[in-house]
């Protein structure tokens, strides 16, 4: 299993401009992803975290509004850039030990981020 | 993308009853996991069945997958306060990404 630490837990900002969310994982993964829940939805992956080069995006999500780092393989970042009161989410961090396709996917306790 | 289909969208339950909720995907998969959320907060993994697989048992709760009818199930026995959550399946094919139902939302009556 993988124990999956972010920051800040929640936070409130003014349309315009930026956070920044860590992920720590408590081990080496070779996959980590990021996922978006709207109020009252279900989840939404944003996009894969590759180690060593640029995260792979879903339909929907661009890189100018939401960079993400991935400097080693226990960490990564997910900025949401220029945010308007749409972007009002729960963002959470996911990894996966191992890359077998059998491997469960683990979550971290999520991002509440609510944009005035 | 959305893959699965959750129903019921909600339920309420006393008590010690059990509570079956159940999941429907569209495409072929590897596998489904059935997570757990409460109140909004991280998701809590409960139990992953392999598509080989038809039933899995963990605790209290048994998962039953179904490929020919692309469906899962999940059942709580001897339901318990604490276990009012959401509850999610998420399938997975050959690209290592989850695909989200729209979770059911259980309240357990004490």
């Amino acid at each position: 299993s993988a124990v999956i630490s972010q920051k800040p837990s929640r936070d409130i900002c003014q349309r315009g401009t930026s956070l920044t969310i860590q992920c720590q994982v408590d081990s080496q993964v070779t996959m980590m992803f990021w996922y978006r829940q709207q109020p009252g939805q279900s989840l939404t992956l944003i996009a894969t975290a590759n180690q060593g080069s640029e995260a792979t995006y879903e339909s929907g999500f661009v890189i100018d509004k939401f960079p993400i780092s991935r400097p080693n393989l226990t960490f990564s970042t997910l900025t949401v850039s220029n945010m308007s009161p749409e972007d009002s989410s729960i963002y959470l961090c996911s990894a996966q030990p191992g890359q077998g396709i059998y491997n469960e996917q683990f979550f971290g306790p999520g991002t509440r981020l609510t944009v005035l | 993308s959305q893959q699965g289909e959750e129903d019921p969208q909600a339920l309420s339950i006393q008590e010690g009853e059990n509570a079956t909720m159940n999941c429907s995907y569209k495409t072929s998969i590897n596998n489904l996991q059935w997570y757990r959320q409460n109140s909004g907060r991280g998701l809590v993994h409960l139990i992953l069945i392999r598509s080989n697989e038809r039933e899995k048992h963990s605790g209290r709760l048994r998962v039953t997958l179904d490929t020919s009818k692309k469906s899962s199930s999940l059942l709580i026995t001897a339901s318990r306060a604490a276990d009012t959550a959401s509850y999610f399946c998420a399938t997975r094919s050959n690209d290592y990404k989850l695909s989200f139902g729209a979770g059911t939302t259980v309240t357990v009556r004490a």
